[in-house]
């Protein structure tokens, strides 16, 4: 089955820096990596999305890179806020079966 | 539109003591999936259902756990007798089928404690 690993486990970054969070796979048929974001007591909700026919995707202060021969997919968050501190999962996926793998999670905290 | 819908929140309970699950996806959403999220880990797919069959039960303890989706829409995830290490947030999530791999949207999760 498919193996996501997730780099670093935990990030503290300065209020208006950026954070980078990494994550590789290892199924080639991998097709859908999404991203979620997880406060404190809550459920994981979805922030971003990128396919695999497309290098890069951005929503505001949001960018999440895609390099299908390395098998790695990045997130990029820019001028950081304290609301963004929380966990961050990252996910695996293909169109076959809809199956969903999971990384460990990045805890984000900014520094205000 | 309504979220995903899971019951009880809380739940505390003694090792060897059963406990069930309830969840109720978004309306229309053929794929349920149960995962299990360990203190400081992702979540772990335990088993996911299209309408009421078995997808993938892969990493299902099949010796204490068990789930069923009747009816194709609830689903209930039963532990007996429960473990230590089977404290852990249950989180239900559900997504359409049919197209492309889609969003996955979860439910607020059940928080085990066994004791």
């Amino acid at each position: 089955g498919e193996n996501v690993e997730q780099h670093p486990s935990t990030l503290s970054v300065q209020e208006g820096d950026s954070a980078v969070i990494k994550c590789t796979y290892s199924d080639s048929a991998s097709n859908y990596f999404p991203w979620y974001k997880q406060e404190l007591g809550k459920r994981p909700q979805l922030i971003i999305d990128i396919r695999s026919n497309v290098g890069e995707k951005k929503d505001q202060r949001i960018a999440v890179t895609l390099n299908k021969t390395a098998k790695h997919f990045s997130l990029h968050i820019t001028e950081t806020q304290p609301e963004d501190s929380a966990v961050y999962f990252c996910a695996a996926s293909r169109t076959t079966g809809n199956q969903f793998y999971f990384g460990t999670g990045t805890s984000l905290t900014v520094i205000p | 539109e309504a979220g995903v819908a899971q019951s009880p929140r809380y739940k505390i309970i003694e090792k060897r003591q059963s406990v069930a699950f309830w969840c109720n996806p978004i309306s229309g959403h053929a794929t349920l999936y149960w995962y299990q999220q360990i203190l400081g880990q992702g979540p772990k797919l335990l088993i996911q259902f299209q309408n009421n069959g078995v997808v993938d039960d892969s990493q299902l303890p099949k010796d204490r756990f068990s789930a069923e989706r009747l009816k194709g829409v609830d689903s209930t995830l039963k532990i007996q007798p429960a473990k230590l290490e089977d404290s852990a947030v249950y989180l239900c999530a559900s997504s359409w089928t049919g197209q492309v791999t889609g969003e996955l949207f979860f439910g607020e999760g059940s928080r085990l404690t066994v004791l």
